[in-house]
Formats: structure tokens, C-alpha cells, sequence
């Protein structure tokens, strides 16, 4: 199955850009991702999905300030002029045949 | 609009038993494979099970097969999960959650909508 590593924490300046990374391990280095936002206290929230050649679609209604981009194994979520509401934790999540989903650590992003 | 709605969470006794239900509305139910989360407190998500669109074929995360069971009942649009024998580190927020059709040239898969979570909490 593919296991996802994120970097625990991250942080950005309000009205910076800040770039998130999550991993696959290889023999998945081409599968989509997805990445999904919590807010403190709230559920999770699909953001996107993102594959191996960089394209990427947003689910309807996620600011076009998030974009998604690919290299190899590394999918990115890039958030451009950061908002104080996105301070959040990021998920990014794979799946296969036969692993339904599995997701990556989190990234704690704190917006400064 | 895609809405998710659980209930049936609460606090039980280690050894017990709870039935979380999971009613949707706002897109064709028999359409998706759907699935439960969990989240223990503080901690990431987890995949817990999940069932195909027609109910025909489901699947466990080892620390859950053999006691959980899910299921889902396509003409009242709900999904199920029954939890026997909890244990405390069942303890945490259960999501329902839907899964993603092909659409728009992307292949089906990964989760695109979520509940707002019902929490489990087992305890003595």
C-alpha cells in the first residue's frame, strides 16, 4: 500500500505563499493524491486532487488561492496570499486496488 | 448541496456496543463507494471501513475486522456502522465520508465530501 510522509509543521506570514509536500513512497510515485484541510475543531475538508504530471482539480468553492503541483514522488499544495483562516492542518491521502485510502501524518500549518 | 449527517456516537463501556448511522442527501447515494474514518483525539485519520456502492463488498482496517460491520441501505440513502466489542483506543471522532466517481477525465477514488464526524468515546 502507499505510505505518505508530510512534514509535521510549517509555518507562513500573512499574505506570503507557502508550499506543502507530501511523499510517496516509491512504487507509487504515479498514483493521484488528494489533500484535505481541518480547521481546529472542525471535521476535514476536500480540497483537491493532484497527479503525478502536476494537473490538479479543486473541489468547488476552495479559494483559487490553492493550487496543486507534481514532481516524481512529491506532490505539492501551494497556498498563495495566506490567510489568518488558513491556519489549519493539511492531509494529504493516497489509495490503491486494494487500500481503500491512507493518509499521510498532517502538516500543522501556523500562519505568523 | 452534498450533505453527510451522523449520529449515534456517545460514550460506552469497554465491550460494548454502538450503531453509528451516517443519512446523505444532494447526490445519487447508489452512485459511490463510502467509507468511515476515525480520528482518536490529537491524532491524524485513520481508515476504518469501507463498503461498495451496492453494499455487495466491504472492507476492514485490521485493527477493526471481525468486530465492526458495515452496511448501507440504498433506497433510505444511509450508511452504517455497527461497533461491537470497542475497545478504549476506538476512542475518537467517526466520520462518514463518500468517495469519488470518475468525472472530468480524473478515475474514481479518494474521498471528496465529509460529515462533520460523530464522536465515540469508550471508556469504564
Amino acid at each position: 500500500q502507499p505510505v505518505l510522509t508530510q512534514s509535521s509543521s510549517a509555518s507562513a506570514s500573512l499574505g506570503s505563499s507557502v508550499k506543502l509536500t507530501c511523499t510517496l513512497t516509491s512504487g507509487h510515485s504515479r498514483d493521484i493524491i488528494a489533500w484535505h484541510q481541518q480547521q481546529p475543531g472542525e471535521a476535514p475538508r476536500y480540497l483537491m486532487k493532484v497527479d503525478d504530471l502536476g494537473r490538479y482539480i479543486t473541489e468547488t468553492g476552495v479559494p483559487d488561492r490553492f493550487s496543486g503541483s507534481g514532481s516524481g514522488a512529491d506532490r505539492y499544495l501551494t497556498i498563495s496570499n495566506v490567510q489568518s483562516e488558513d491556519e489549519a492542518d493539511y492531509y494529504c491521502a493516497a489509495w490503491d486496488r486494494n487500500t481503500p485510502v491512507v493518509f499521510g501524518g498532517g502538516t500543522k500549518l501556523i500562519v505568523l | 448541496q452534498v450533505q453527510l449527517v451522523e449520529s449515534g456516537g456517545g460514550l460506552v463501556k469497554p465491550g460494548g456496543s454502538l450503531r453509528l448511522s451516517c443519512s446523505v442527501s444532494g447526490f445519487t447515494f447508489s452512485d459511490h463507494f463510502m467509507s468511515w474514518i476515525r480520528q482518536a483525539p490529537g491524532k491524524g485519520l485513520e481508515w476504518v471501513s469501507q463498503t461498495d456502492n451496492r453494499g455487495s463488498h466491504t472492507d476492514y482496517a485490521d485493527s477493526v475486522r471481525g468486530r465492526f460491520a458495515i452496511s448501507r441501505d440504498n433506497a433510505r440513502n444511509s450508511l452504517n456502522l455497527q461497533m461491537n466489542s470497542l475497545r478504549p483506543e476506538d476512542t475518537g471522532v467517526y466520520y462518514c465520508v463518500r468517495e469519488s466517481i470518475s468525472a472530468g477525465g480524473w478515475p474514481a477514488g479518494g474521498v471528496d465530501s465529509w460529515g462533520q464526524g460523530t464522536p465515540v468515546t469508550v471508556s469504564s
